[in-house]
This record gives structure tokens, C-alpha cells and sequence, in this order.
């Protein structure tokens, strides 16, 4: 079955500190992989995707994530964080009943990231 | 461009009603899919309209319907309305179904069922 497992719930950092956000996929085909992250009261915003080629993704806001086939797994991380970043963060694996893209987004349970000052 | 755009933004409704959500895609999309996000849960994947029919459906019941009209908006419908249907609801639009675009999302409507 595909699904997508974010195994931290909450995470709590200190502003300027490293991060680095847990996703481990499960999906039988090659995945098209994405973070999303969601401030309160909005929607989603995409932070990066990943579909083939280099396995480490540069995204906005200074993210990147680093694409693991032997593992399943699409850890997104950033080297300083500031407290802007906190919000809800969302892995997803794109998934189609055609060949050749996605059509649905299957979303793991999210990570909420609080930042100190 | 006003991006994804989605009405009401709050709706309070009682066990056993009906409700209609409406979604505007970004200018130039044809697609929209619709997620349903409970409370300290990822969004799930509901259903997907592309060319006014729907292509893709999660699991969720046949009391979940929608439609897509020739501007290419979409309505997202409810009926018989359970207390597990408060949630927040995302639109989002992309550009062609089995497609590699990026799928932007809308704002949410977040929908109390009492």
C-alpha cells in the first residue's frame, strides 16, 4: 500500500540550530516525492519536489531534501533555522492510476516545528 | 493572480445536513482535486475533476460528490453530514490530470459539523 510516514510529531529547535525533518515512503513504483509546509490558518505551500535525476533537491526558504531509494526515506533539512520556520511540515508522494505523473498527493501525518529564540 | 481561491472560509453546520464548497483554480488550470484535513492529520486525497469529470476518487463514501464546471471551478458537495466530517477542506488546481505540475493550493474552508 502506499503511504508516508513522518515519524516525529512535534520537533522543538533553537533558532539557528540545524534541522532536519524525518519522511519515510512506502510506494511501489518510482515515487515523485514532495515537502509541503502549512502555517497556521493557510494552505499548503510546496517547499520542493523531487522526480528523478540529482537525489539532493534544493527548495525555497534555504530547505533541501535528500532522496534515498535504499532507505525510502526524503528527510528535508535546512543548516539554520529562524522563527519564521515554524510551521506544520508535510511529506507527500505523488501517486497515479496512468502512466506518467501524478494525480493525487498522499500525505503523511506532519511534523509541527517550534522554534525558540 | 489571485491564485486558488476557496468560499467560505468557516461553515457551521448540524449532523444530517448538506453542504457545497467551492473551489477557483489558479488562471490558467484545468485540474482541481479536492483533500479532507481532520485535526492533527495530513490532508487525504478525495477526489480528482479534469474536463468537467471526475478522473480519480479516494476512499471516502458516495456521500462525497463534486462537480466541475466549464470555467473549470469546482464544487465539492456533502450529504448526511457526520460529526467525522468536521475538517478542513483544501482545494488545489494544477495544470492537466497525470500531470508532473506542481498542484497549488487554496486557503481551505475549515467546516464544523455540531
Amino acid at each position: 500500500a502506499q503511504s508516508v510516514t513522518q515519524p516525529d510529531i512535534h520537533i522543538t529547535v533553537s533558532e539557528g540550530a540545524s534541522l532536519e525533518l524525518r519522511c519515510n515512503y512506502s510506494y511501489g513504483a518510482t515515487p515523485y516525492l514532495f515537502w509541503y509546509v502549512q502555517s497556521p490558518g493557510q494552505g499548503l505551500q510546496l517547499l520542493l519536489k523531487y522526480f528523478s535525476g540529482d537525489t539532493l533537491v534544493q527548495g525555497i526558504k534555504g530547505f533541501e531534501a535528500e532522496f534515498k531509494r535504499s532507505q525510502s526515506s526524503f528527510n528535508l533539512r535546512k543548516p539554520s533555522v529562524h522563527w519564521s520556520d515554524a510551521a506544520e511540515y508535510f511529506c507527500a508522494v505523488g501517486a497515479s492510476m496512468f502512466s506518467g505523473g501524478y494525480n493525487k498527493l498522499i500525505f503523511g501525518a506532519g511534523t509541527r516545528l517550534a522554534v525558540h529564540p | 493572480d489571485a491564485g486558488v481561491t476557496q468560499s467560505p472560509t468557516h461553515l457551521i453546520k448540524t449532523r444530517g445536513q448538506q453542504v457545497t464548497l467551492r473551489c477557483s483554480p489558479k488562471s490558467g488550470h484545468d485540474t482541481v482535486s479536492w483533500y479532507q484535513q481532520a485535526l492533527g492529520q495530513g490532508p487525504q486525497f478525495i477526489f480528482q475533476y479534469y474536463e468537467e469529470e471526475e478522473r480519480q476518487r479516494g476512499n471516502f463514501p458516495d456521500r462525497f460528490s463534486g462537480h466541475q464546471f466549464p470555467n473549470y471551478s469546482s464544487e465539492l458537495n456533502v450529504n448526511a453530514l457526520l460529526l467525522g466530517d468536521s475538517a478542513l477542506y483544501l482545494c488545489a488546481s494544477s495544470g492537466g490530470t497525470g500531470s508532473y505540475n506542481e498542484q497549488f493550493f487554496g486557503p481551505g474552508t475549515r467546516l464544523t459539523v455540531l
